[in-house]
């Protein structure tokens, strides 16, 4: 099983949709959470930290769920601007190696 | 403006030939890393250092090597021992304390032939 799983997708909605992604982890000493999008052919970018009790940006709001080891990313009122890939990212302190772990991220593309 | 710099933005070698990938930042962060992205895929962790000479290898280190001489510099080889170099190189840097995030450079796609 992978530390971090994502659905590749793609998500193909409308403009004005909402969408949300899931991501799973295994480990569950994992202590840190990031949401980071993906244009193609650039490098990434932070989108949003993940809290323990949820966060909103706007329209992306970010929830994690330790218990069934999961985030979420809600994106409402989706614009075509929004179109990327969209990455989980996990920090997973307890295993010796201080570096963050990257799933293989969920292509959205939002349509007129 | 603080940030991270890599470059070339393109780099085109023959086979056989080694390599070496420019990383810099100025955001006197401790820790930097090196991903490797393939078309379609996530990011894979070659090397990565928490402080000024030392480094670890991550999970696909081989046919690969690094240094980190100074605080700001990162440079990535890529070496002829490395079987599919043909990939896109993102180097970042974080603050190596809690819940800091990664910071990117804007890539090198590397092209061997």
């Amino acid at each position: 099983r992978k530390e971090v799983e994502q659905d590749p997708g793609p998500f193909n909605v409308p403009e004005g949709a909402t969408v949300a992604f899931n991501c799973t982890y295994s480990n569950s000493a994992s202590q840190s959470f990031f949401w980071y999008r993906q244009d193609c052919r650039k490098e990434p970018k932070l989108l949003m930290s993940v809290y323990s009790s949820g966060n909103e940006d706007g329209r992306f709001t970010a929830q994690l769920n330790r218990a069934s080891q999961y985030i979420s990313l809600l994106i409402r009122d989706s614009k075509l601007s929004d179109s990327a890939t969209y990455l989980c990212v996990v920090n997973i302190k307890n295993t010796g190696r201080r570096a963050l772990t990257f799933g293989s991220g969920t292509r959205l593309q939002v349509q007129p | 403006d603080g940030g991270i710099t890599q470059s070339p933005k393109y780099l085109f070698r023959k086979e056989g030939q080694n390599v070496t990938l420019s990383c810099e930042q100025n955001l006197n962060h401790d820790a930097m890393y090196w991903y490797r992205q393939d078309p379609g895929q996530g990011l894979r962790l070659i090397y990565y250092s928490q402080i000024v000479n030392d480094f670890q290898k991550g999970d696909i280190a081989e046919g690969y090597s690094v240094s980190r001489e100074k605080k700001e510099s990162f440079p990535l080889t890529v070496t002829s021992a490395q079987k599919n170099p043909t990939a896109f190189y993102l180097c970042a840097s974080r603050e190596d304390i809690g819940n800091s995030p990664l910071h990117f450079g804007n890539g090198t796609r590397l092209t061997v032939t």
